[in-house]
């Protein structure tokens, strides 16, 4: 079965460089969240969209946005990075009517 | 306030012995749902189970079962017959939001050993 695939796996930044994280959801599937998992931390959202809109948003700084393009797939762009930034981001997609969320591999965010 | 709480940072179980992480939450909502997942060193984040507040029976799925007590608001993953393989981090998660957006609130999780 077609899994969430997010590019890169993994991504070495410079401080107050920019970063853009892509997302293809499951094929079908009309959600798309991102989270961030600092190291030793649980996921902490950041925002989702609902049918390429925007549909909630959570503790995303100023310096990141996403968007959800025509074909479903979404992107994060982080500028102005900080050391801070360093963490595992997750996408997850979902279907609905049903509330399963299906992560990707998600990419992991080195900033030095 | 903590609205999903995972009070076993770590747990060590024998292989083939069953196993139960436990996991309690709060929520004001009539409608919400509770899952798991489980994450290995690796990293990914693997969805295992999911619990409806409607539903009536108990979500199983293979080897893992949710135990779910509405009244004292504990939806606890069973693992039966355990096994090296389920050595993990377990997480914890309750949807919330309005429909369409429904994220994810997480515990801090529980990290599962089992030893052979």
């Amino acid at each position: 079965a077609a899994g969430v695939i997010q590019s890169p796996r993994h991504l070495i930044k410079e401080k107050r460089e920019t970063a853009t994280l892509k997302c293809y959801p499951i094929p079908r599937h009309d959600t798309v969240y991102w989270y961030q998992q600092g190291p030793g931390q649980d996921p902490q959202f950041l925002i989702s969209f609902y049918e390429k809109m925007q549909s909630d948003k959570g503790s995303i700084p100023d310096r990141f946005s996403a968007q959800q393009f025509s074909d479903y797939h979404s992107e994060l762009n982080m500028s102005s990075l900080e050391l801070g930034d360093s963490a595992l981001y997750f996408c997850a997609s979902r279907g609905a009517p049903r509330y399963e969320q299906f992560f990707g591999p998600g990419t992991r965010l080195t900033v030095l | 306030a903590q609205k999903i709480t995972q009070t076993q940072p770590g747990m060590f179980v024998q292989e083939k012995e069953a196993v139960t992480l436990d996991c309690t939450y709060d929520t004001s909502d009539q409608s919400y749902g509770l899952f798991w997942y489980k994450q290995p060193s690796s990293g990914e984040m693997i969805f295992l189970i999911y619990q409806g507040s409607y539903d009536e029976q108990n979500a199983t799925e293979g080897r893992y079962s949710l135990n779910f007590q509405k009244a004292r608001k504990s939806a606890n993953l069973v693992i039966s017959a355990s096994q090296l393989g389920d050595s993990a981090m377990y997480f914890c998660a309750m949807r919330e939001g309005q429909a369409g957006a429904q994220k994810l609130v997480f515990g801090q999780g529980t990290r599962l050993t089992i030893n052979p």
